[in-house]
């Protein structure tokens, strides 16, 4: 079984601030790991994905995030965040093999400020 | 190609009262998902169909029942709804593949239970 833990509910920071939202994961089979993001009154979209190979991922809209075996941890990281960087960020995991399904972590409410 | 769509947008209902959500996915996807969203919970899964003609239950199946009509269709009932019901509802598809495994979500199905 796998479970997912994100450490942070809530973020407030201020414009252009650096942020990083934690997660870690446990599982006893290797992982597939990935960031999603729900604006307000919307679904969640992909944000970025670790499959394999580099254990830094990065994002179209300057997000990254780093896999960390060692500490069972996929943080998520922006250096400078804008107003529109407000949503509420998923961390999620799936089984390399066998079911497709992803286990959710609660989520951390991300809210860029003025 | 449409993606995960979902009927309806918004629904109130009695408790005590049935319905039944729709979701449709064009991608030729085999496995499918229904998703139940509350604060401070994360996305848990209620139930799942790795292919037609096969369902399983996920985290918080008691309540509903899901019908795989077709590769296409996974709709999501309840039979007798309750407050503790009062949620928002996504549907899923996923697939696997060279680059790992996708999940497409639906924009959501927001349901009240007075």
């Amino acid at each position: 079984a796998q479970s997912v833990t994100q450490l942070d509910s809530q973020v407030p920071v201020f414009e252009e601030a650096p942020v990083e939202l934690r997660c870690n994961y446990s599982s006893s089979v290797s992982v597939y790991l990935f960031w999603y993001v729900q604006y307000p009154n919307q679904g969640l979209q992909l944000l970025l994905k670790y499959l394999s190979g580099s254990t830094l991922v990065e994002s179209i809209n300057g997000f990254e995030a780093e896999f960390n075996k060692s500490q069972t941890s996929f943080h998520l990281r922006k250096p400078s965040v804008h107003i529109s960087d407000t949503a509420e960020y998923f961390c999620a995991v799936s089984s390399q093999g066998g079911s497709e399904k992803l286990v959710f972590g609660k989520g951390t409410k991300l809210t860029v400020n003025p | 190609n449409a993606g995960v769509t979902q009927t309806p947008k918004f629904q109130v209902l009695k408790t005590g009262q049935s319905m039944t959500l729709q979701c449709a996915q064009d991608m030729n996807h085999n496995s499918m998902y229904w998703y139940r969203q509350d604060p401070g919970m994360g996305l848990r899964l209620i139930y799942y169909s790795a292919s037609e003609g096969t369902t399983d239950k996920g985290e918080v199946p008691n309540g509903y029942n899901v019908s795989r009509l077709n590769k296409r269709e996974f709709s999501l009932r309840l039979e007798s709804a309750a407050p503790s019901q009062t949620s928002v509802y996504f549907c899923a598809s996923s697939v696997r593949g060279l680059a790992g495994v996708k999940q497409f979500f639906g924009p959501g199905t927001r349901l009240t239970v007075l």
